[in-house]
């Protein structure tokens, strides 16, 4: 049971450049996140889905889309990279109990 | 969801009791309050939630106040890997619905030797 996974782990980005962070889940959770995390600071919601073919914004939702196909799945896609984008993004699921599993994160830096 | 206010930085000698405290007076009814710790810059790890009643795991024991105005996590023998961010969290119970979780910036905790 690998939980969440996230890939990849780290990347560098120039500014205007587009990449997708992935998200996998494998224990059939209907519910997921995805969060960003600067430095010193709580996390912040981007986008979230209540399941496949469902999501909604979040707090901080500007510069980002998601898409939600599969249960498993649910990619955060960055276009047009910016500096204030760098930050550690973590996605996290919640099935029928009431806690959260979160991934190891994916470091971005936008240069 | 009801705001927390949680002390900025904590210290704990290891292997003494460590107690978060966690203040939540706008707490509503249904909400419930919740536990999460981040290990250097790990994804938040779940600890504990409850209601109304104390409660306890393997990993520590949650006091909520009567008024359920506040509530403590307690981690009963600290060790050096409890160092970490501890996050309260106070949001409705219902599976049904989404449940985000809005984060603040937690109660750094160090356990020193």
């Amino acid at each position: 049971n690998a939980g969440v996974t996230q890939t990849p782990k780290f990347r560098i980005l120039k500014i205007g450049q587009s990449m997708t962070l992935q998200c996998t889940q494998d224990m059939n959770h209907n519910y997921m996140y995805w969060y960003r995390q600067d430095p010193g600071m709580g996390l912040k919601l981007i986008y979230y889905s209540v399941g496949a073919g469902i999501t909604d914004k979040g707090e901080v939702p500007n510069g980002y889309n998601v898409s939600r196909s599969t249960t498993e799945d649910f990619p955060l896609r960055l276009e047009l990279a910016a500096p204030s984008q760098t930050s550690v993004y973590f996605c996290a699921s919640r099935g029928r109990n009431y806690g959260y599993t979160f991934g190891s994160g994916t470091r971005l830096t936008v240069v | 969801d009801a705001k927390t206010t949680q002390p900025t930085s904590m210290d704990c000698a290891e292997g003494r009791a460590a107690n978060l405290p966690c203040n939540h007076s706008t707490i509503s009814g249904n909400e419930y309050v919740y536990w999460y710790r981040q290990i250097h810059s790990q994804g938040p790890q779940y600890i504990i939630h409850g209601l109304k009643n104390n409660e306890t795991n393997e990993m520590a024991s949650l006091i909520i106040t009567e008024d359920r105005k506040s509530s403590t996590l307690i981690l009963p023998h600290a060790t050096l890997r409890d160092t970490a961010v501890y996050y309260c969290i106070v949001r409705p119970g219902n599976t049904g619905t989404a449940s985000k979780l809005t984060f603040g910036t937690g109660t750094r905790l160090q356990v020193t030797l």
